[in-house]
């Protein structure tokens, strides 16, 4: 079973408008983290935002907020305003484990493009 | 710029040939992570190195190694290349303090090599 699910292969959304991406996991620690990842077509991967099992708030970083709902386990990130430099591939990875010394390998789901249009 | 650097940017050989690939973690940190990026494969963790230790251990095929150095820096070494080896292999590194909290361990990507078999 996969452990990341991103289900939209593809995304289209016009300038200015808000996006959501879909990313359900699978875990059955209590201790785990999730992360956003947007990798342009340049290739790199850039960090968006983080969001921990623990949080009893869902995270935000600028235009960029993650719609945490645990007992679903879906960890959707929202784009507010999009940008047409938001194009791009889109990731959400997990993290499991606790700290101390763990792996912390990041698992990957197989991401979203998508396409900001003016 | 996540101040993870790797060398080379782009690498093209033949089958059968031996490669290596460089990466130098960010100033502090002691962990570093390989993966690799592939059309069908998608983003699949490698390998883990913490201090200069082997951490943990991915989908690597034999044909893969890795070291960290003294220096911190890490190598990931591919022989006997096949066609399917073409990927983006990417490097990252975090801090991995158990002191601190699970949120301040972000992995920090470097740039990628771009690897090419033909």
């Amino acid at each position: 079973a996969q452990k990341i699910t991103q289900t939209q292969p593809g995304m289209f959304v016009q300038e200015k408008e808000a996006v959501t991406l879909d990313c359900t996991y699978d875990t059955s620690d209590q201790s785990y983290g999730l992360f956003w990842y947007k990798q342009p077509s340049s290739g790199e991967m850039i960090f968006l935002i983080y969001q921990g099992s623990y949080d009893e708030q869902n995270a935000t970083e600028g235009r960029y907020s993650l719609n945490f709902q645990k007992a679903r386990k879906s960890a959707n990130l929202v784009i507010s305003a999009s940008q047409l430099g938001d194009s791009a591939m889109y990731f959400c990875a997990m993290r499991e484990g606790i700290s101390g010394g763990s792996n912390y390998k990041l698992t990957f789901g197989k991401g979203t493009l998508l396409t900001v249009n003016p | 710029d996540s101040g993870v650097t790797q060398t080379p940017k782009h690498l093209i050989t033949a089958t059968g040939q031996r490669v290596t690939l460089r990466c130098s973690p960010r100033s502090g940190d002691l962990s570093v992570y390989w993966y690799q990026q592939s059309l069908d494969q998608g983003l699949q963790f490698l390998i883990q190195y913490y201090n200069g230790e082997e951490r943990a251990k991915g989908n690597i095929l034999e044909r893969f190694s890795a070291q960290q150095f003294p220096d911190l820096h890490s190598e990931l070494n591919l022989s006997s290349l096949e066609l399917g080896d073409s990927a983006l292999y990417f490097c990252a590194s975090s801090v991995e303090d158990p002191e601190l909290f699970y949120a301040d361990n972000e992995q920090f990507f470097g740039p990628g090599t771009r690897l090419t078999v033909l």
